[in-house]
């Protein structure tokens, strides 16, 4: 059973498009993430939810988006795709207590590449 | 800016032998911290955390030690295997937003057979 799973897992697509990734996680947990990880594979925490609450919301350009429909899932829409946006895309998830407490699970990542 | 530094970017090591990994870090109110191993095409694992009322912790061929007057950490992993090789990501969270997890740059472990 896959706990946290992403899709699409590579996303390649045209400067200036709209595209999501979707997240869904099936370990009943009610905190999701979104990061991205560099060429350099730094890792950067994008947004948070908490009970479909946004909690972390970093510096970020306003052409992402993330959604929750549900605690079990949280999508994330980019607008007018640029060239930095080519990175790996991670969802996760840990239950309600903070990172400080809790275990984050991460997904299988999306690998969006921008031509 | 990056609260958690992490060195050295990458290491190689013969099969046997141990890999050290130090990190720092400037938040005295960070209070959980964790290290994660990524495999390539994979996303990050926890490998092995510690909370600051202990010096250091040992699971197995990995251990954390940890100085907090210092302010730094590392992972050790004894005996490595070439199945160890793997990136390593320390990290750090704690304080007011509790949520938020502050990685480092990674490391890139390569152990020979």
């Amino acid at each position: 059973d896959t706990a946290v799973s992403q899709t699409p897992k590579y996303l390649v697509t045209q400067m200036g498009n709209d595209k999501s990734i979707k997240c869904e996680q099936n370990l009943g947990h009610d905190t999701m993430y979104w990061y991205k990880q560099d060429s350099k594979k730094f890792l950067k925490i994008m947004f948070s939810y908490n009970n479909k609450e946004l909690i972390i919301n970093e510096t970020v350009p306003n052409r992402f988006s993330p959604k929750s429909p549900d605690k079990a899932h949280l999508n994330l829409h980019i607008n007018s795709l640029e060239l930095g946006d080519s990175a790996v895309y991670f969802c996760a998830s840990s239950r309600s207590g903070g990172a400080g407490s809790n275990e984050q699970f991460f997904g299988p990542g999306t690998r969006l590449t921008v031509l | 800016q990056q609260q958690v530094k992490q060195s050295p970017q990458s290491l190689i090591v013969q099969k046997g032998g141990i890999s050290i990994i130090n990190c720092a870090y400037e938040n005295t109110a960070f209070d959980y911290f964790p290290w994660y191993q990524q495999f390539p095409g994979k996303g990050p694992a926890l490998l092995i955390a510690i909370r600051p009322d202990v010096s250091e912790k040992k699971e197995g061929r990995f251990t954390i030690s940890f100085n907090k007057s210092a302010k730094q950490f590392s992972l050790h992993i004894m005996d490595s295997q070439p199945g160890d090789s793997a990136t390593y990501f320390c990290a750090a969270s704690g304080g007011f937003n509790d949520y938020k997890l502050s990685f480092g740059a990674g490391t890139t472990v390569t152990v020979r057979a």
